[in-house]
């Protein structure tokens, strides 16, 4: 079947927008990742989600960062009033959840604060 | 956030070549995990080692899961033009796939030609 896939690929925003990203997991998987990747460094956790339930959004840097997984499938990672420091790959990965499941990355969202 | 060690930052190499990588970290993981990411793509799994010790190969990759569970290793066997990427090891502090990962900051792979 298909793997994860993000939308858009590419996003260009003034400071002060908001933007909304969008993730279709792998069907059937339960968890649910968002990571955000700086340039030149690896991923960081944001966000998960098992099923609709956010069971941990520790990793989400301030307020103006918000994820939802309504139906326990396809999420949507929100960033309100948008920095140049949010400027990076947002990354998307999906999993069983079970024992030695891996976790699937989709594309990565790329996105461009001016 | 916390990202794990990795050396080298970057490797230039000869087509051919065996290629050596690591990732330490500063507490302990009960899962190591290899990934490779080539440019505007999402990481790709190469190899997951679960237990203290454990080598695992996949093809002419081989991983091992440090007994300390604070580090892990990844060595390429003669280098091919595809291998060219960043490879980031990950951690996870559980085995199960519902839980986050930890990245390294990533090993940055080219070929000379």
């Amino acid at each position: 079947g298909a793997g994860v896939s993000q939308s858009p690929r590419y996003k260009v925003a003034k400071r002060g927008q908001d933007v909304a990203l969008r993730c279709d997991p792998i069907s059937g998987h339960v968890s649910l990742f968002w990571y955000q990747q700086a340039l030149g460094q690896g991923p960081e956790f944001l966000t998960y989600f098992q099923n609709e339930a956010q069971l941990d959004k520790s990793g989400l840097p301030s307020d103006r960062f918000f994820a939802e997984r309504p139906e326990g499938s396809v999420s949507t990672l929100k960033i309100q009033r948008t920095q140049q420091e949010d400027s990076a790959v947002y990354l998307c990965a999906s999993s069983l959840g079970g024992r030695q499941e891996t976790q699937y990355f989709g594309p990565g969202t790329r996105l461009l604060v001016l | 956030g916390q990202q794990l060690n990795q050396s080298p930052q970057s490797m230039f190499i000869q087509e051919g070549e065996d290629v050596s990588m690591n990732c330490t970290s500063s507490s302990i993981f009960n899962t190591w995990l290899w990934y490779k990411q080539d440019p505007g793509e999402g990481p790709v799994l190469l190899i997951a080692l679960y237990k203290a010790g454990e080598l695992t190969s996949n093809g002419r990759l081989t991983a091992q899961f440090g007994i300390t569970r604070k580090d892990s290793f990844l060595n390429i066997s003669a280098s091919i033009p595809s291998d060219v990427g960043i490879y980031f090891c990950a951690g996870q502090k559980s085995n199960f796939g519902n839980e986050k990962l930890t990245f390294g900051t990533g090993t940055r792979l080219t070929i000379i030609p």
